[in-house]
């Protein structure tokens, strides 16, 4: 069974500009997650969809968004990137979602805000 | 939100030794974790956890959630047991089940 799959792997970006990532769970898996990894703020949960509805929101502004599609696929953008984006933006697939169940992260996508 | 401490932050261990890491919590939770993240960023699931014991190999987890707090044991330490382990909880507030991961405790096994 495939893992979870995270695309692009490593990003250069420009402030101001806009990224979007994109996370493919585990087959099966109904729920997708999303974190954020810096050296200073350590993990941080940012969203987390479960039959293309957000279901659970981490404390980020606005600018970070995403959705599910019907395949259980999801993307997560962030607009108007600024220096402090730069992190490993990790996701997570589960079956039925974060409560009571296992979590399966991806290998993460290294963005560079510059 | 709810506050999760892990210690020691950082561990030096001789290749063979053991080792027990600790991961407190501030409120009642739903969910634990214990994570192990390599040195390219992978995080690997190690236990589901909310309470109890449980063994894998070389590793056990306990959590006793009365008393807000779970140990994960490292017997035998290899070199490949390198990297960060996390502990991560979940709890409900506001309406959502939130997930919190703790500061990690980077682990150098030492031939």
């Amino acid at each position: 069974k495939a893992g979870v799959t995270q695309t692009p792997r490593y990003l250069i970006k420009t402030r101001g500009q806009q990224v979007t990532l994109s996370c493919s769970p585990i087959s099966g898996h109904r729920s997708v997650s999303w974190y954020q990894q810096t050296p200073g703020q350590g993990l941080q949960f940012l969203f987390e969809y479960f039959s293309e509805t957000q279901r659970n929101k981490g404390n980020f502004p606005g600018r970070f968004s995403g959705r599910q599609f019907s395949n259980s696929r999801s993307e997560m953008n962030v607009s108007t990137l600024e220096l402090g984006d730069s992190a490993l933006y990790l996701c997570a697939s589960s079956l039925a979602g974060q409560n009571g169940n296992t979590i399966y992260f991806g290998e993460g996508s290294w963005l560079t805000v510059v | 939100g709810i506050q999760v401490e892990q210690s020691p932050p950082d561990l030096i261990l001789q290749e063979g030794a053991n080792s027990t890491l600790r991961c407190n919590f501030s409120d009642s939770v739903n969910n634990l974790q214990w994570f192990h993240q390599n040195p390219w960023g992978q995080l690997i699931n190690l236990f589901y956890i909310p309470s109890g014991t449980k063994q894998n190999g070389r590793l056990s987890a306990t959590t006793v959630a009365t008393e807000r707090y779970s140990l994960l044991y490292i017997s035998s330490s290899q070199t490949t047991d390198s990297g960060v382990y996390f502990c991560a909880v979940e709890h409900y507030e506001d309406n959502f089940n939130k997930f919190y991961f703790g500061s990690g405790t980077k682990l150098n096994v030492k031939p």
